[in-house]
């Protein structure tokens, strides 16, 4: 089983609303992603996670707070975003290693479609 | 500095004809090589990955895809397209030693009936 899931799969929100995304995954794997992914582009990555330690952050802004409460969950906590963060949201997981997480395939989620108004 | 380039932003094919999407990277180390495909309004989906054993790797759906380090290039093909590959496929680079997932622009395969 190679599955990441990721609720809500649609989210409309405000630019003064708090609202968060959920990914999670069963597969044993302690190394998980957030990308962002605007329309006909490459995902860009966000934060990864190793072994529940945020170990990259690529220099994303404050408003998006990654969280990984255990090795099966990472959440993306959203506040005060602007229109220009409207996007898809995706998680991905890897089986990952003590030394750093990217040495192994990356298993993604459906992703979350974005839009801030 | 890595990087991957994938030749053709969009390909059209007949369906029944000949899949050719082409990938070139550039790495000063062994690299670690994917396709993923992304059908509309869903999430990546891996379709094949090279790990430096055999150079002529299968993926799923029929797809396959050949590694040569002497020009530097991963393209992937399927002898026969369906309808149901029309879809956007990214080729990313992955460092050997680990390293991020670097990815293509993209190519958009269409499929006409």
């Amino acid at each position: 089983d190679t599955e990441v899931t990721q609720t809500p799969k649609h989210l409309v929100m405000g630019m003064t609303n708090k609202k968060s995304l959920k990914c999670e995954q069963h597969m044993g794997h302690r190394a998980m992603y957030w990308y962002k992914q605007k329309a006909k582009k490459p995902p860009e990555l966000m934060f990864v996670y190793s072994y529940e330690k945020l170990s990259i952050n690529e220099s994303v802004p404050s408003r998006f707070s990654p969280e990984c409460p255990n090795s099966s969950l990472l959440n993306l906590h959203l506040h005060a975003l602007q229109p220009e963060d409207s996007a898809l949201y995706l998680c991905a997981s890897s089986q990952g290693r003590v030394g750093g997480p990217f040495t192994d395939t990356q298993y993604f989620g459906p992703g979350t479609r974005l839009t801030v108004l | 500095a890595q990087s991957v380039t994938q030749l053709g932003s969009h390909v059209s094919v007949s369906e029944g004809a000949l899949v050719l999407l082409r990938c070139n990277y550039s790495s000063s180390v062994p690299p670690y090589l994917f396709w993923y495909v992304q059908y509309p309004n869903q999430g990546l989906q891996l379709l094949l990955k090279y790990t430096s054993a055999a150079t002529l790797v299968k993926g799923i759906n029929g797809f396959e895809a050949e590694f040569k380090k002497s020009e530097t290039s991963f393209h992937l093909t399927k002898p026969s397209a369906h309808m149901s590959d029309a879809a956007e496929y990214f080729c990313a680079l992955q460092r050997y030693q680990g390293g991020k997932l670097i990815f293509g622009q993209g190519t958009e395969l269409s499929v006409k009936p």
